[in-house]
């Protein structure tokens, strides 16, 4: 919503290139990973998802990069357009057999024309 | 298709006041969550639910109650609205396939401030 994200770390990129957001999951056993998109007084919308048994996923316009090793996600928009700007956070599954996620705070990125 | 459905979008309560949030889905989807939203933090689980009759207390449930007496539906109740539980609420939901490894589909929020 609309007070959501006043403390967010901030990604302004100009229009046209590459950005990467980054975000640290917590849990070594978590096997199953998602990016969302929240734009403003709206619900977050999925955007890319990722397997652990995967180290990299490719959707459109959209790259997801895992890196077990460090407990590191990266969501990599290419050709960054105004609509992309939003609110991006990351979620995590622990290991199978639970049902619950735990997500990440955001970072905002800003498009500039 | 409209997905998930919440009512109301907005509201306003008086300290100690009850009121019942909605949301309904129409995907036949088994699993259903309910999270809330503070400015600056990830969303936090409330309650979810892996079937109708089915419920469970997530991170933060105190203060909530839900029910689940059908597939479509998970609403969440507050009895004693407080200013701690200011917040955005959101509803969500998945299939349950793949050992829960699939998205959630989320609501557009309720956003609720007690006074």
């Amino acid at each position: 919503g609309e007070s959501v994200g006043l403390h967010l770390p901030t990604l302004s990129v100009q229009e046209g290139d590459n950005s990467i957001i980054n975000c640290a999951y917590s849990n070594s056993a978590s096997d199953y990973f998602i990016w969302y998109k929240q734009e403003s007084g709206k619900g977050p919308q999925f955007i890319i998802d990722i397997r652990s048994n995967m180290d990299k996923r490719q959707g459109q316009r959209v790259t997801v990069l895992l890196n077990k090793t460090v407990k590191h996600l990266s969501l990599q928009i290419a050709a960054t357009q105004p609509g992309d700007s939003a609110v991006y956070f990351c979620a995590e599954k622990g290991s199978s057999g639970t049902y619950k996620y735990i997500f990440g705070t955001g970072t905002r990125l800003k498009v500039l024309a | 298709n409209a997905g998930v459905t919440q009512t109301p979008k907005f509201r306003i309560l008086k300290i100690g006041q009850s009121m019942t949030l909605q949301c309904t889905q129409d995907m036949n989807h088994n699993y259903m969550y309910w999270y809330r939203q503070d400015p600056g933090m990830g969303l936090k689980l409330i309650y979810y639910s892996v079937g109708a009759g089915i419920t469970d207390k997530g991170e933060v449930p105190n203060g909530y109650n839900v029910s689940r007496s059908t597939t479509e539906d998970f609403p969440l109740r507050l009895e004693l609205a407080a200013p701690s539980q200011t917040s955005v609420y959101f509803c969500a939901s998945s299939s349950g396939q793949g050992g829960g490894e699939q998205p959630q589909h989320f609501g557009d929020g309720t956003r609720l401030s007690i006074l």
